[in-house]
């Protein structure tokens, strides 16, 4: 069965520190894996697009990895800001035929990032 | 461009009411898709359109939902009856084919069921 399991569900930590998020999947075929950072009360904005070949992808301080082999990706936010409190969701692209909408959403990440 | 535009942002209804979502997509993109995100299960595409033509609508959960497209810059999602468990946040995101960085997402209709 197709599923992406995020960890942890919920983090705290004080501004200016780094901080990892977890993102393991059981997809197949896969396509890509893509990360969302969403604000409270709004949709999700995409923050990374990795394909089976891309093992690391950086946005400013974001910087995503991927490991096809274990089936793993990692958001590392650097020098967090008080901004960055948001959920952080990772999504799973199985690539069947080339349809677009085979898509697999893990439940996020809560990051509350406090002064 | 003013981004992907949904209306109404909040919806409180009452249930056996019909609910219609609205979703204006961004010029020049061919995709459009509906999301629907609960706390319980997070984000689900319902269903998505290439072209103003329906291609995948096996998220779409029972009959009482429909999705249409007339044109390029249109799309609704219609709920009919409505019920509690309906309730959440419906997203519409549009994309340029094949290209996931240029997929955005609508601000989000909240809708409550009662």
């Amino acid at each position: 069965k197709n599923q992406v399991e995020q960890s942890p569900q919920s983090l705290i930590i004080l501004e200016g520190k780094n901080c990892t998020l977890q993102c393991n999947y059981t997809v197949s075929p896969f396509s890509n894996l893509r990360w969302y950072k969403q604000d409270t009360g709004r949709g999700p904005v995409s923050l990374t697009i990795m394909t089976f070949s891309e093992n690391t992808k950086s946005n400013g301080r974001y910087t995503a990895t991927l490991d096809a082999d274990t089936k793993q990706s990692s958001l590392h936010i650097t020098a967090s800001q008080l901004s960055d409190s948001a959920s952080y969701i990772c999504v799973v692209s199985a690539n069947y035929g080339g349809s677009q909408g085979n898509l697999i959403f893990g439940k996020g990440t809560k990051l509350s990032v406090k002064p | 461009d003013a981004g992907v535009i949904q209306s109404p942002r909040h919806e409180v209804t009452e249930m056996g009411q019909e609910v219609t979502l609205r979703c204006k997509p961004i010029s020049g993109h061919d995709y459009l898709f509906w999301y629907r995100q609960t706390m319980m299960r997070g984000l689900e595409l319902l269903i998505y359109f290439n072209n103003n033509v329906p291609i995948d609508d096996s998220g779409m959960p029972e009959d009482r939902f429909s999705a249409k497209m007339p044109n390029a810059s249109f799309s609704t999602l219609k709920i009919q009856p409505s019920e509690p468990r309906d309730s959440a946040v419906y997203f519409c995101a549009s994309m340029v084919a094949f290209r996931w960085d240029t997929q955005y997402f609508g601000p989000g209709t909240r809708l409550t069921v009662l």
